[in-house]
């Protein structure tokens, strides 16, 4: 039984640059959000989907952020010309939509802006 | 808009003790709440969760309880071990089993 994966661990890169994570959640949940946490603080919901569809973004997901999840299994999140700002951990996570809806994370991609 | 707050921020306690942890949260329009525990550096682990119509669940030395009309759940950990070192967060899931809003976490160091 695989969890919740998420591809890469770290990324490190230039102010201005482009990045792009995967998700990949657990294969009978149907339901993927995306959330942010920096330093000391508590994870801040981005967006989340439901099969392919994109049900909810947050407003702190700007123009300069895009999520998909073409085919309703794997998800991608892109960051375009990234700011130092944009350093935080970002994690994924899963979930069914009937019964408990427990959530379950993966391991979170750390993203560093130089 | 749903808010979520914990205190204390970070607690020191020594080996055995028994200690309650505080979320409060200012919408009681949820489907469940969910603690969670995180190790430095990496993801959330689920330790338990509280439908909207229950009132507390256990599981081994953990106990959570809710309480919807005042905006409460405390996690209670019996005979804390050092391993229970790590940051605890509650989460409250919106009505609608979409997001979840989380606080910002209780730092717990249990010494030896």
């Amino acid at each position: 039984d695989t969890g919740v994966s998420q591809d890469p661990r770290h990324k490190i890169t230039k102010r201005g640059q482009n990045v792009t994570f995967r998700c990949d959640p657990i294969s009978e949940h149907n339901r993927l959000y995306w959330y942010r946490q920096t330093l000391g603080q508590g994870p801040e919901f981005l967006t989340y989907f439901q099969n392919e569809a994109q049900l909810e973004k947050s407003r702190l997901l700007s123009d300069r952020f895009s999520a998909e999840r073409p085919k309703g299994s794997f998800s991608t999140l892109e960051i375009q010309r990234t700011e130092q700002g944009d350093s935080a951990m970002y994690l994924c996570a899963s979930s069914l939509t009937q019964g408990l809806v427990e959530q379950y994370f993966g391991p979170g991609t750390r993203l560093t802006v130089t | 808009k749903q808010e979520v707050t914990q205190i204390p921020a970070a607690l020191s306690v020594p080996e055995g003790e028994n200690l309650v942890l505080n979320c409060s949260f200012t919408d009681s329009a949820i489907y469940n709440l969910q603690w969670f525990r995180q190790d430095p550096g990496k993801g959330l682990t689920s330790l338990l969760l509280i439908q909207s119509s229950q009132r507390e669940q256990t599981s081994g030395r953990l106990n959570a309880s809710l309480d919807k009309s005042s905006g409460r759940s405390t996690l209670y950990i019996a005979a804390s071990q050092p391993g229970d070192s790590a940051t605890y967060l509650c989460a409250m899931r919106d009505a609608n089993a979409g997001k979840s809003t989380f606080g910002d976490g209780t730092t717990l160091t249990v010494k030896p």
